[in-house]
């Protein structure tokens, strides 16, 4: 069984200073690993997955993530926050091997981002 | 391509009636699930479907029912409205050809029930 645990339920920066949201995720094998992001009122956006070709992956709008196996996380980064990143954020894991279509969300971070 | 659309955006609901939610999607897409959405739960499965005429239970059933007549259509009913089921809806898709089986999502229902 996997699990996905985001170990910030909120997190607020200001305007042009990094972003970091921490995911640590537990799976019986190499997942597949997701980060959406859900602006308000608005559906979930997938912002980038890990699929084992690279373990530094790059998203949309400057966000990239890194997949450390030996610590099992998976952070989402961004070198500087713009107005527009506000939003709440989901790491997802699924299960490697075909057929497994069933994702694991985390609870979710909210981001918040000062002027 | 529309991509997964959700009807109605709202739906406002008394205690024991009952209601279908619809899901749509022009992906060709072989899996569709929906999902509930609650403050600080994240999204949690509701039912899914890995192609026509084949659904399962995911985490959080009852309640509700599905059905999967063609590759397009997931419609999700509610049974007998509950202020339990207060929430958001999202229906997904998925398919194997990415090889990553990342979902895309709807926009969402947002129901109350009173």
């Amino acid at each position: 069984a996997q699990s996905v645990t985001q170990l910030d339920s909120h997190v607020s920066v200001s305007e042009g200073t990094p972003v970091l949201l921490r995911c640590n995720y537990s799976s019986s094998y190499s997942p597949s690993l997701f980060w959406y992001v859900q602006h308000p009122n608005k559906g979930l956006q997938l912002l980038l997955k890990y699929t084992s070709a690279a373990t530094l992956v790059k998203g949309i709008n400057g966000f990239e993530a890194e997949f450390k196996k030996s610590e099992t996380s998976f952070h989402l980064t961004k070198p500087s926050a713009h107005m527009s990143d506000a939003a709440e954020y989901f790491c997802v894991v699924r299960p490697s091997g075909a057929g497994s279509y069933q994702l694991t969300f985390g609870k979710g971070t909210k981001l918040s981002v000062i002027p | 391509n529309a991509g997964v659309t959700q009807t109605p955006k709202f739906q406002v609901l008394k205690t024991g009636q009952s209601m279908t939610l619809q899901c749509a999607q022009d992906m060709n897409h072989e899996y569709m699930s929906w999902y509930r959405q609650d403050p600080g739960m994240g999204l949690r499965l509701i039912h899914y479907s890995v192609g026509a005429g084949i659904t399962d239970q995911g985490e959080v059933p009852n309640g509700y029912n599905v059905s999967r007549s063609t590759t397009e259509d997931f419609p999700l009913r509610l049974l007998s409205a509950a202020p339990s089921q207060t929430s958001v809806y999202f229906c997904a898709s998925s398919y194997s050809g990415s090889g990553t089986y990342e979902q895309y999502f709807g926009p969402g229902t947002r129901l109350t029930v009173t």
